[in-house]
């Protein structure tokens, strides 16, 4: 079955203590992308990638890391946690296009709930 | 900056009624529509995917249209049931003017009760 995957999908942690969500796609997809999404603020971007080791920022990208080493896997660090970081985080992938003027339909995993004491 | 609206934000129901969920944006320069449905605490399953140079798509009960020139897309159930009950999100790839990407600007959601 196509589909994204996210470890773990409930998460208790305390602040400072480094933690990693997993996201892994199965579709072979090129894009993937991290959001967070909070009550009244909607879902934002925090990074994606265009591939493996090509990554970038997104609208919200303080205090988290990704690294892109395999297509299929696209890992969210939170280096330092803090309170201000919890919320429900989810990964997605897409096929790009090669210089193409359409976007594909995008597609997310089940969603990580973070709560950072 | 694109900016997407949802309205209403929530809307109660009762069951077998027809509806529409309305979603705006302000920079017709995108390159499709997309429309999400989130169940409480879960993820979002897509729905509906209407290219730019579509005008609407249909998956059953659910058919979506979009109006690129007046920035807006509508979401049509027909007789819609206790099932239906969700939050649904419409989503736009960030417009060709502001450089393109695959980055989604979502709308907040229209959160739907449909009562039996």
């Amino acid at each position: 079955e196509a589909q994204v995957t996210q470890n773990p999908r409930y998460l208790i942690t305390v602040t400072g203590k480094k933690l990693t969500v997993t996201c892994s796609q199965n579709m072979n997809h090129e894009y993937m992308s991290w959001y967070r999404q909070d009550p009244g603020l909607g879902l934002r971007q925090i990074y994606y990638s265009m591939n493996v080791e090509v990554t970038d920022k997104g609208d919200v990208p303080e205090g988290y890391k990704v690294s892109r080493k395999e297509k299929r896997n696209f890992p969210l660090i939170l280096e330092s946690p803090s309170p201000n970081q919890t919320s429900l985080y989810f990964c997605a992938s897409s096929p790009r296009l090669a210089g193409g003027l359409t976007r594909n339909e995008q597609f997310f995993g089940p969603g990580t709930r973070l709560t950072v004491l | 900056k694109q900016e997407v609206t949802q309205i209403p934000a929530a809307l109660s129901v009762p069951e077998g009624e027809n509806l529409v969920l309305n979603c705006s944006f302000t920079d017709s320069a995108i390159y499709n529509l997309q429309w999400f449905r989130q169940d409480p605490g879960k993820g979002l399953t897509s729905l509906l995917l209407i290219q730019s140079s579509q005008r609407e798509q249909t998956s059953g009960r659910l058919n979506a249209s979009l109006d690129k020139s007046s920035g807006r897309s509508t979401l049509y159930i027909a007789a819609s049931q206790p099932g239906d009950s969700a939050t649904y999100l419409c989503a736009v790839p960030q417009p060709v003017t502001q450089g393109g990407s695959e980055k989604l600007v979502f709308g907040k959601g229209t959160k739907l009760t449909v009562n039996p």
